[in-house]
């Protein structure tokens, strides 16, 4: 059983809003990691962090933020939300090296 | 380039066997994972590999060939609650995990 938690689980806000989608762990997990997937689509690596004070950005430009202050809390910020922001967004977790990552249950974000 | 390749659609019958197949060029590897994902949900872990051959657990099974770049999921008396997509990724050498476009299996009575 994976204890990794997101909220909140769903979202409706309006365009320009500054929202913060939040995650954490308690499996003491280095690595963590934010996806973005739309209904029916690909996951795509938003971003991911290897450690306190290690942040990168992923394959998919994103205009989202992340900050990474302690081990076990990871979020995503979003400074101006827009329509084009709305996808459900996915954080997981693990130990690095062949570990499994294990994912929170997601946020689904609508902007209107 | 980096590159998970996986068929889009695939339709069963309930108690029938399904194999779900995935090739794969990647930068490095430390693993291929198969996670099951209902729609609106999120991926759920069902197996691994790492070192060539088959890994059984229950009903679902993974085969590896790392020589190939090929991997199998094999889903035995299957069960209405088995549509899903299963999502092949692959773990490259800086720990981010590839995704392929995922299979979506839908088992008919």
């Amino acid at each position: 059983e994976a204890d990794i938690y997101q909220t909140p689980r769903y979202l409706v806000i309006g365009t320009g809003k500054k929202i913060t989608l939040e995650c954490s762990q308690t499996m003491g997990h280095d690595k963590m990691y934010w996806y973005q997937q739309d209904p029916g689509m690909e996951l795509h690596l938003i971003h991911y962090s290897y450690g306190v004070n290690s942040t990168e950005k992923g394959d998919l430009s994103s205009e989202s933020t992340v900050s990474r202050i302690r081990t076990e809390h990871f979020p995503l910020t979003l400074e101006s939300a827009r329509p084009s922001h709305t996808s459900q967004y996915l954080c997981a977790s693990d130990r690095g090296g062949t570990d499994t990552q294990y994912f929170g249950p997601g946020t689904r974000l609508t902007v209107l | 380039g980096q590159n998970i390749d996986q068929p889009t659609e695939m339709t069963a019958t309930e108690g029938a066997i399904v194999q779900i197949n995935c090739t794969y060029q990647t930068s490095g590897f430390n693993g291929l994972f198969w996670y099951q994902q209902h729609a609106g949900e999120a991926p759920t872990f069902l197996s691994y590999n790492v070192l060539d051959g088959l890994e059984e657990k229950g009903r679902f099974s993974s085969f590896l060939s790392r020589s190939k770049g090929y991997s199998y999921l094999l889903l035995k008396e299957l069960q209405m609650k088995d549509s899903a997509s299963y999502l092949c990724a692959v773990k490259d050498n800086t720990d981010k995990l590839i995704f392929g476009t995922g299979t979506r299996l839908q088992v008919f009575p």
